[in-house]
């Protein structure tokens, strides 16, 4: 199947400061990519969807300016979490569908960040 | 938003035996996807049904879909140590590219 990389895997950094999370297409191209997060024992919250080329569409409740989203080609997006604190300690994991096929989405391995 | 509802929440069961998940959903959806994930993993694509298929197998997986009822059932046959994770349906609804995940079941198998 398709391969989707997100890259760091874990990251730890201070509070006030930004990280930025690459999701990766290897093999496909995709015009849409997905962002989640997942706190301890929840689920899957889909936070924005990242299209190539245009501005990303947020869910509600998730601030733009705080999470950065570019998706500046057809295989890279990229989530910052700016000024990051504590309560953005999370499980983030990016998505994408390969255009040829359409149907099924290829998860990356999740970013597990914790800001300290 | 979630989309999906899974139940139960948490279920434990002895080696050997089956278990089954359900998930309901809310609106109309293009396919209804299964996916496992270890605590604190990633996620592993199990099984993908579309809207118009009512079963599918694979391996020691069977999920069904009833879209008159907006439900889906996950069963794992003769399940094993390993099969322990979470599990969770995630839908695609119709005129929509997202995909929105249910609360997902706790699965424990107990040796």
């Amino acid at each position: 199947g398709a391969v989707v990389s997100q890259h760091p895997s874990r990251v730890i950094c201070k509070s006030g400061t930004s990280v930025k999370i690459e999701c990766r297409s290897l093999d496909f191209q995709a015009t849409t990519m997905f962002w989640y997060r997942q706190f301890p024992k929840q689920s899957l919250m889909l936070m924005a969807t990242s299209n190539e080329g245009s501005k990303a569409t947020y869910e509600q409740g998730v601030e733009k300016d705080k999470f950065l989203i570019n998706h500046a080609s057809l295989t890279l997006s990229t989530l910052t979490v700016t000024s990051a604190h504590p309560e953005d300690s999370s499980f983030y994991i990016c998505s994408a569908r390969d255009l040829a096929t359409g149907t099924e989405a290829f998860f990356g391995q999740g970013t597990r960040l914790t800001v300290v | 938003s979630q989309q999906g509802e899974e139940d139960p929440q948490a279920l434990s069961i002895q080696e050997g035996e089956n278990a089954t998940m359900n998930c309901s959903y809310k609106t109309s959806i293009n396919n209804l996807q299964w996916y496992r994930q270890n605590s604190g993993r990633g996620l592993v694509h199990l099984i993908l049904i579309r809207s118009n298929e009512r079963e599918k197998h694979s391996g020691r997986l069977r999920v069904t879909l009833d879209t008159s009822k907006k439900s889906s059932s996950l069963l794992i046959t003769a399940s094993r140590a390993a099969d322990t994770a979470s599990y969770f349906c995630a839908t695609r609804p119709v005129g929509d590219d997202k995909i929105i995940f249910g609360k997902g079941t706790r699965l424990h198998i107990l040796p």
